[in-house]
């Protein structure tokens, strides 16, 4: 059973352009989190979402970032027009039920802005 | 608004000494606890947790603790071990909330 799958591990982006991350669940969870990480800083939460649906987006950026969990696919976390204070780990989890139980967690995306 | 806090950023360990890692919560209705390890470059890996209906969770070297009148929880590493040594974070939920919140982490240094 494949573990939370997360691509590109590295991702180079220059200012202004989009950063598309993507987040593949493990087999059978349908409830996906995704937490972004400063340098020197915690686990900040950003978004939780079910298929097809954004139940918590709280943590997000109001501006630039959105993110989507579709019916096929994975779910996928968009930055538009990047800045430097965007550079960060952005980690995704998922979970079988919400709120209790363990998360499982990607290996991470480290988003670097030139 | 920080709702889980670790307090300490580093703690150092004698190799098979006790390691005692502290959390501290804000929000009453948090019921659910969870401990996470981190090493570089990797994705925080699930260790141990705790309902809010118990007080102690024991999975082998690892012990979670918790005192809900004093909102704090804490994780016991006996013996340690180097391999254990990583970024500790503790995780907190409430079944009306959608979010676990997370504290800052420790990082742990095992001495050989």
């Amino acid at each position: 059973n494949a573990g939370v799958m997360q691509n590109p591990r590295h991702l180079v982006r220059r200012r202004g352009q989009e950063a598309r991350l993507r987040c593949s669940p493990m087999k059978g969870h349908s409830h996906v989190y995704w937490y972004r990480q400063l340098p020197e800083e915690g686990l900040k939460f950003m978004v939780y979402l079910q298929k097809e649906n954004i139940i918590d987006e709280s943590g997000m950026p109001k501006e630039r970032f959105s993110a989507e969990f579709p019916k096929e696919g994975p779910s996928i976390l968009r930055i538009q027009q990047v800045v430097r204070g965007d550079s960060a780990a952005y980690f995704c989890a998922s979970s079988p039920l919400p709120n209790t139980g363990e998360l499982f967690f990607g290996e991470g995306s480290r988003l670097t802005v030139l | 608004d920080q709702q889980v806090k670790q307090n300490s950023p580093s703690l150092s360990v004698q190799e098979g000494r006790i390691s005692i890692l502290n959390c501290d919560y804000t929000n009453s209705m948090f019921d659910y606890f969870l401990w996470y390890k981190k090493y570089p470059a990797e994705g925080p890996t699930f260790l141990i947790s705790i309902s809010s209906i118990k007080d102690k969770n024991e999975d082998g070297r690892f012990t979670v603790f918790l005192n809900k009148s004093a909102k704090h929880l804490s994780l016991h590493i006996v013996p340690s071990q180097p391999g254990d040594s990583a970024v500790y974070f503790c995780a907190a939920s409430s079944n009306t909330g959608n979010q676990f919140y997370f504290g800052t982490g420790t990082s742990l240094t095992v001495i050989p």
